[in-house]
């Protein structure tokens, strides 16, 4: 079954303590991509990869790290978390970048940080 | 800068009222637009891609129209599960970002 998955689903921490979420998909997909979804202001893309590594900044990188040493995962890093990375996180894959490609999104990574 | 724009933020109808949901964009060369659906909780659910102005696509009750400044989001005799909410993007030719507009509520009332 084709699958995004990141883990873990749901995370308490507290400021400054550095963290990462996993993601992985199984279908081959060359694009990958972080998004952070708040209330009021949507989905907003974090970090994107086109190919093992090859990254690039989306609207909201600061205070967010990223690596693609394999096209199948593609981990999210928050080496100091703050208050304000609070949110959901979703991470997405699909077969390139170009846009007839459908992106495939995981199940959302909901973050607190105290 | 690209930017999205959707409208209304909530929408209620009753179950068989027909409606439209209106995502505008502006964007450096639109190279795809995009329609999913998100259930709460869940990641988005892909829906459509359209490419150029006068392009339609439909599924079941859904149908997306594009225009060069407008995208809508038809949705003919909706049904309590069609609730959800629906999220536009757009890709343009500038980099290979992906930018998302705010959603649309859609209840369906039985």
């Amino acid at each position: 079954e084709a699958q995004v998955t990141q883990n873990p689903r749901y995370l308490i921490t507290v400021t400054g303590k550095k963290l990462t979420v996993t993601c992985s998909q199984n279908m081959n997909h060359e694009y990958m991509s972080w998004y952070r979804q708040d209330p009021g202001l949507g989905l907003r893309q974090i970090y994107y990869s086109m190919n093992v590594e090859v990254t690039d900044k989306g609207d909201v990188p600061e205070g967010y790290k990223v690596s693609r040493k394999e096209k199948r995962n593609f981990p999210l890093i928050l080496e100091s978390p703050s208050p304000n990375q609070t949110s959901l996180y979703f991470c997405a894959s699909s077969f390139n970048h170009r846009p007839g490609n459908i992106q495939y999104f995981g199940a959302g990574t909901r973050l607190s940080v105290l | 800068e690209d930017q999205v724009t959707q409208s209304p933020e909530a929408l209620r109808l009753q179950e068989g009222e027909s409606s439209s949901l209106n995502c505008s964009y502006t964007v450096s060369g639109l190279r795809g637009l995009f329609w999913y659906r998100q259930d709460p909780g869940k990641g988005p659910e892909f829906l459509f891609t359209l490419y150029s102005a006068g392009e339609e696509k439909e599924k079941e009750r859904l149908k997306a129209t594009l225009t060069k400044k407008e995208s809508f989001l038809h949705i003919t005799a909706p049904k309590p599960e069609d609730s959800a909410t629906y999220l536009c993007a757009v890709q343009g030719n500038r980099d290979d970002k992906i930018i998302f507009g705010k959603g649309t509520r859609l209840h369906i009332l039985p």
